[in-house]
């Protein structure tokens, strides 16, 4: 199947400090990719939905500007968070959908787990 | 409402045998299809089987198979001869054609497989 990567794997930094997390799509074309959330024991929840060379759509309660959503080409999509705090703690796993395939393919990344002192 | 729902949080099977893990949805989009991806404790999401509302076969996938039933909303998940490494989160989920590309998730069943 197709591959979907992001980095960091993990990432620690200090409260009020931006992280920028990144999604690509390694063999093949993605127009669109899916941010979620995930806290410890819960289940995924969609952030935003982010359209190759437009603006990312956002779900209902997700800030637009702490959550800055980048797809500047098919293959990369990129999530910053924004003076981040500690309730912004979680896993953060993306989603690419390939292009040409099918329209039930749809791939994840491996998740960022990222920790705020 | 929730559009997903898992009824069991937590599952154990001996190893060997089958086990079914519920999964019911509630939508009035004709055009729908529900997806069963695992998640063991490295946190990937490995995607299992898909049933697309028209199908009018139940999915097979290797040894896993979803019992759908259409008429009662239930996508069930049945992994046959169960095995040490599926002890994992197991997540149903369901896209709608009316609601673009996104999935939206149940809350997961963890489960257990015992030696």
């Amino acid at each position: 199947g197709a591959v979907v990567s992001q980095h960091p794997s993990w990432v620690i930094c200090k409260s009020g400090t931006s992280v920028k997390i990144e999604c690509r799509s390694l063999d093949f074309q993605a127009t669109t990719m899916f941010w979620y959330r995930q806290f410890p024991k819960q289940s995924l929840m969609l952030m935003a939905t982010s359209n190759e060379g437009s603006k990312a759509t956002y779900e209902q309660g997700v800030e637009k500007d702490k959550f800055l959503i980048n797809h500047a080409s098919l293959t990369l999509s990129t999530l910053t968070v924004t003076s981040a705090h500690p309730e912004d703690s979680s896993f953060y796993i993306c989603s690419a959908r390939d292009t040409k395939a099918g329209y039930n393919e749809q791939f994840f990344g491996p998740g960022t787990r990222l920790t705020v002192l | 409402a929730q559009k997903i729902t898992q009824t069991q949080p937590g599952m154990f099977v001996q190893e060997k045998e089958a086990v079914t893990l519920d999964c019911t949805y509630d939508t009035s989009d004709p055009s729908y299809g529900l997806f069963w991806y695992k998640q063991p404790s490295s946190g990937e999401m490995i995607f299992l089987i898909y049933q697309g509302s028209y199908d009018q076969q139940n999915a097979t996938e290797g040894r896993y198979s979803l019992n759908f039933q259409k008429a009662r909303k239930s996508a069930n998940l049945v992994i046959s001869a169960s095995q040490l490494g599926d002890s994992a989160m197991y997540f149903c989920a369901m896209r709608e054609a009316l609601y673009g590309q996104n999935f939206v998730f149940g809350p997961g069943t963890r489960l257990s497989v015992l030696p």
